[in-house]
């Protein structure tokens, strides 16, 4: 299994800035993913991040919209850029130990309300 | 490509009563099929998951599902549910097609909020 902790928990941003939300696992993981999940909806995969490798965007998803980092093996960070309201989500990111039977593990989200 | 369909948005439920949340999927290949719930304010926590063998799959806190392959459904059960069942429940289908390098990519259903009822 893995824990995974998100910061922030929540925030509250004005329209324009940018926000960075980063995940810390407790151990070593190849496959991160980044998902948004907007009120009252599912969860819709943003990217997959692997370490040493540029992320792969979903469709509807673009880079300078949603970087991401992932400079190690317990670490990746998503960054919401030029946020309009339609930006207030639950971004949740999960990974996958790679090890045994297929499983995601999921962080406890970040809310973000952007007004 | 694959996709999820939970029939039922919200359910209602008395304390102690029995409880059958939907899932049907569409796919061309197998798949792997989960079971996700959802708090108030935390994340996801796996329920149960169905990769192989039994069609029944028990997990975690009481709940089990099936895997229906001529339906192509995954209804999640409890026999008698409690309170603090209260949450969002979300079914989950993954396939080898929509993998890469290893990973298996998740596709959601849109979520089932179940409440129970004193």
């Amino acid at each position: 299994s893995a824990v995974i902790s998100q910061k922030p928990s929540r925030d509250i941003c004005q329209r324009g800035t940018s926000l960075t939300i980063q995940c810390q696992v407790d151990s070593q993981v190849t496959m991160m993913f980044w998902y948004r999940q907007q009120p009252g909806q599912s969860l819709t995969l943003i990217a997959t991040a692997n370490q040493g490798s540029e992320a792969t965007y979903e469709s509807g998803f673009v880079i300078d919209k949603f970087p991401i980092s992932r400079p190690n093996l317990t670490f990746s960070t998503l960054t919401v850029s030029n946020m309009s309201p339609e930006d207030s989500s639950i971004y949740l990111c999960s990974v996958e130990t790679g090890t045994g039977p297929p499983e995601q593990f999921f962080g406890p989200g970040t809310r973000l309300t952007v007004l | 490509a694959q996709s999820v369909t939970q029939l039922d948005s919200q359910v209602p439920v008395f304390e102690e009563a029995p409880v059958e949340l939907r899932c049907n999927y569409s796919s061309s290949v197998s798949v792997y099929l989960f079971w996700y719930v959802q708090y108030p304010n935390q994340g996801l926590q796996l329920l149960l998951k169905y990769l192989s063998g039994s069609t029944l799959v028990k997990g975690i806190n009481g709940f089990e599902a099936e895997f229906n392959k001529s339906q192509t459904s995954f209804h999640l059960r409890k026999p008698s549910v409690h309170i603090s069942d209260t949450a969002e429940y979300f079914c989950a289908v993954s396939d080898l097609e929509n993998s890469g390098a290893g990973s298996y990519q998740l596709t959601f259903g849109k979520g089932t909020k179940l409440s129970v009822i004193p």
